[in-house]
C-alpha cells in the first residue's frame, strides 16, 4: 500500500526539542521530492519545508528557518524534522507530503499526520 | 513572497447548487496552482492540480480554471459529502504557500 506514516509528536516544553520521522512506503521514495506541512488548531494548512529527492536543495518557512532542520535518508525510505527551540505557536498537526519536484511539484499524497503540542 | 488570497472564507449552499470559490496569487504563477479538499478531521487531499486538471478518482462535478493570478475552483451541483474546507496552493518555486481556505456547509 502507497502511504506515509508520521510519528515522533507529543508533548514538549517551550524551547525544547522534538524530531518526526515520515516512513515511506509502497512507491520510490528516492524520486519524491518531500514536504512538512503544519496544521494549527482550527487553523490552515502552512508549508513548513521542503527537501528534494537527493537532499540537494531544502527550503523553509521563514517561521521555522534556523530552528527546524529537514533530512531524509532514502536508503530507510524516510523524511525527518528536527525541530528545536519549540515555542507555542508551533503547536500543531504536522503532516509529511510527497511531491514529483520541478513542475509537478504538488502534494499528491499525505500522511496522516503527528499532534505536536508546545506548552508548560 | 507570493501571497494566496481565497474568497469567500466561508459560504453555505444548498444540495445541487453551484458552487464558485476563487483563489488569487499576488503575483502570476502561470498554472502552477493545486487545490486541496480537507473533511472535517480528514487528512488534505488533491482535487485539482496544474489550475484545471482533475486527480485521478475525484469526481467530474469539480473542475479548476485559471491562469496567472486568479484561478477558481467549481463545483457544479454540491453534494453532502463535499461538506470540507478547500485550500488553493502556488507550486511554481519556494514558499509552496496555501489560500487561507473556503469553508464549504450545506444550507
Amino acid at each position: 500500500e502507497v502511504q506515509l506514516v508520521e510519528s515522533g509528536g507529543g508533548l514538549v516544553k517551550p524551547g525544547g526539542s522534538l524530531r518526526l520521522s515520515c516512513a515511506a512506503s509502497g512507491f520510490t521514495f528516492s524520486s519524491y521530492s518531500m514536504n512538512w506541512v503544519r496544521q494549527a488548531p482550527g487553523k490552515g494548512l502552512e508549508w513548513v519545508s521542503s527537501i528534494s529527492s537527493s537532499s540537494s536543495y531544502i527550503y523553509y518557512a521563514d517561521s521555522v528557518k534556523g530552528r527546524f532542520t529537514i533530512s531524509r535518508d532514502n536508503a530507510k525510505n524516510s523524511l525527518y524534522l528536527q525541530m528545536n527551540s519549540l515555542r507555542a505557536e508551533d503547536t500543531a498537526v504536522y503532516y509529511c507530503a510527497r511531491d514529483l519536484g520541478g513542475t509537478t511539484a504538488y502534494f499528491d499524497l499525505w500522511g496522516r499526520g503527528t499532534l505536536v503540542t508546545v506548552s508548560s | 513572497d507570493i501571497q494566496m488570497t481565497q474568497s469567500p472564507s466561508s459560504l453555505s449552499a444548498s444540495v445541487g447548487d453551484r458552487v464558485t470559490i476563487t483563489c488569487r496569487a499576488s503575483q502570476g504563477i502561470t498554472t502552477y496552482l493545486a487545490w486541496y479538499q480537507q473533511k472535517p478531521g480528514r487528512v488534505p487531499k488533491l482535487l485539482i492540480y496544474a489550475a484545471s486538471t482533475l486527480q485521478p478518482g475525484v469526481p467530474s462535478r469539480f473542475s479548476g480554471s485559471g491562469s496567472g493570478t486568479d484561478f477558481t475552483l467549481t463545483i457544479s451541483s454540491l453534494q453532502p459529502e463535499d461538506v470540507a474546507t478547500y485550500y488553493c496552493q502556488k507550486y511554481n518555486s519556494a514558499p509552496w504557500t496555501f489560500g487561507q481556505g473556503t469553508k464549504v456547509e450545506i444550507k
